[in-house]
């Protein structure tokens, strides 16, 4: 089945790196994407990585894809108290053309 | 702005009534999507729209449910009926297959929330 797991909550201090994790059940996914959800927002997309990618850096965020346990992570180095938001892991499954699957979101939070 | 815009932000409604939404798309995007969000989880899948065909539609639309897309600008959805299960964040989403290398990227709207009381 389809299918996108992520923990529910990070609480990092400030100045640290954040490391986010998903489980996705679609190998056959083209592209995984990271998108972020602030207060009264619109979900943004952040980033994302080409499924024959191991690694991709984007300034602060860095993505790693391990395809053989279907797992994969956003590191946000540096966190700042504009980084408090939800992260979401998402997949667009092989068996349909439009839509993204969603994970249920990891709430980062930011200590002083 | 150019971004997705949707219309209400909010609705709050008795049991039973029907409401729609609106969604105003990215104006070069051929591709509508919505999708519903309850607290604590992530955007479900509802349906999607190639310019005004309506191509997929997931089993949390049900009857009860109808979108449209009449000249593949605008679209609306609509609930009849409503039950206090249907209280969520529905979301638009809109985008452009191009000639392009990358994904298809979804734009979001700002989302509209529906109460049912």
């Amino acid at each position: 089945g389809e299918d996108v797991e992520q923990s529910l909550f990070l609480s990092v201090r400030e100045g640290d790196s954040s490391v986010i994790n998903c489980t996705y059940t679609d190998s056959s996914s083209t592209y995984l994407y990271w998108y972020k959800q602030e207060p009264g927002a619109g979900l943004q997309l952040l980033t994302y990585i080409f499924s024959n990618m191991d690694m991709k850096q984007d300034q602060r965020l860095t993505v790693l894809l391990n395809k053989k346990d279907k797992h994969l992570s956003l590191r946000i180095a540096d966190t700042q108290t504009g980084d408090s938001a939800i992260y979401f892991c998402a997949e667009p499954p092989y068996s349909s053309a439009s839509k993204i699957i969603f994970g249920s979101g990891t709430r980062l939070s930011i200590r002083p | 702005d150019t971004g997705v815009s949707q219309n209400p932000r909010h609705k709050i409604t008795k049991r039973g009534q029907n409401v729609t939404f609106r969604c105003d798309p990215i104006s070069e995007h051929n591709r509508l999507y919505w999708y519903r969000q309850t607290l604590g989880q992530g955007p479900e899948f509802l349906t999607y729209f190639q310019n005004e065909a309506q191509l997929e539609k997931s089993r949390l639309l049900s009857d009860r449910f109808s979108a449209e897309r009449p000249k593949g600008s605008f679209s609306t959805l609509e609930i009849q009926r409503t039950e206090q299960g249907d209280s969520a964040m529905y979301l638009c989403a809109s985008s452009a297959r191009l000639a392009q290398k990358g994904p298809d990227t979804q734009y979001f709207g700002p989302g509209t929330r529906l109460t049912v009381l």
